[in-house]
């Protein structure tokens, strides 16, 4: 089973609203990640946590908040984002950190209006 | 500046053709392959990894990998119109964050 799962799956926020992307997977993967994806782009690579702890910060804007409560859970908190902010974001997770074969979720469709 | 490249497309094969994707890289230290297959609106989905030079089958995919030249391709054989995706080339180094080439966008004409 290879499933990483991700909520909610549309997602239209003002530029003043608080809200939180959820992923969960249940594989025993102990890296997992936040990729943000605009249209005809590659995914572009926001946040690394392995072991539950945030090993990797693309130099992403603090209106991006991540989270990882536990090993199979983790959390992407957004606040006073931006219209540019619309994007795919994507969950992934693997094994562990070292180069390994990455799983993605189905991601989140977000609009800020 | 590590970087992956591939080549540009659209690549348009007619159905049962062999539709063939190549991908170089930047970082001689780069460890790990992988190939992704994309939807339209889709997440990416892992196709193929690989790790030493030479081939790879599963299936009617078939990467190789070619350290020396830093060169990683993809082979589709017997093309399907399913098959019908953007291909992403993605290669892992020893800071263990995944490089995306810019995608190759195949389409299988039936």
């Amino acid at each position: 089973d290879t499933e990483v799962t991700q909520t909610p799956k549309h997602l239209v926020m003002g530029m003043t609203n608080k809200k939180s992307l959820k992923c969960e997977q249940h594989m025993g993967h102990r890296a997992m990640y936040w990729y943000k994806q605009k249209a005809k782009k590659p995914p572009e690579l926001m946040f690394v946590y392995s072991y539950e702890k945030l090993s990797i910060n693309e130099s992403v804007p603090s209106r991006f908040s991540p989270e990882c409560p536990n090993s199979s859970l983790l959390n992407l908190h957004l606040h006073a984002l931006q219209p540019e902010d619309s994007a795919l974001y994507l969950c992934a997770s693997s094994l562990s950190a070292k180069p390994d074969e990455q799983y993605f979720g189905p991601g989140t469709r977000l609009t800020v209006t | 500046q590590k970087e992956v490249e591939q080549n540009s497309g659209p690549l348009s094969v007619p159905e049962g053709a062999i539709a063939s994707l190549n991908c170089t890289y930047s970082d001689r230290g780069s460890q790990s392959f992988f190939w992704y297959r994309q939807y339209s609106g889709k997440s990416p989905e892992l196709i193929m990894s690989i790790y030493s030079n030479g081939d790879k089958e599963d299936g009617r995919f078939t990467a190789q990998l070619n350290k020396a030249s830093q060169y990683v391709s993809l082979l589709i054989r017997d093309s399907q119109p399913s098959d019908s995706a953007t291909y992403l080339c993605a290669v892992n180094s020893n800071d263990y964050k995944l490089s995306f080439g810019a995608g190759t966008t195949v389409t299988v004409r039936a």
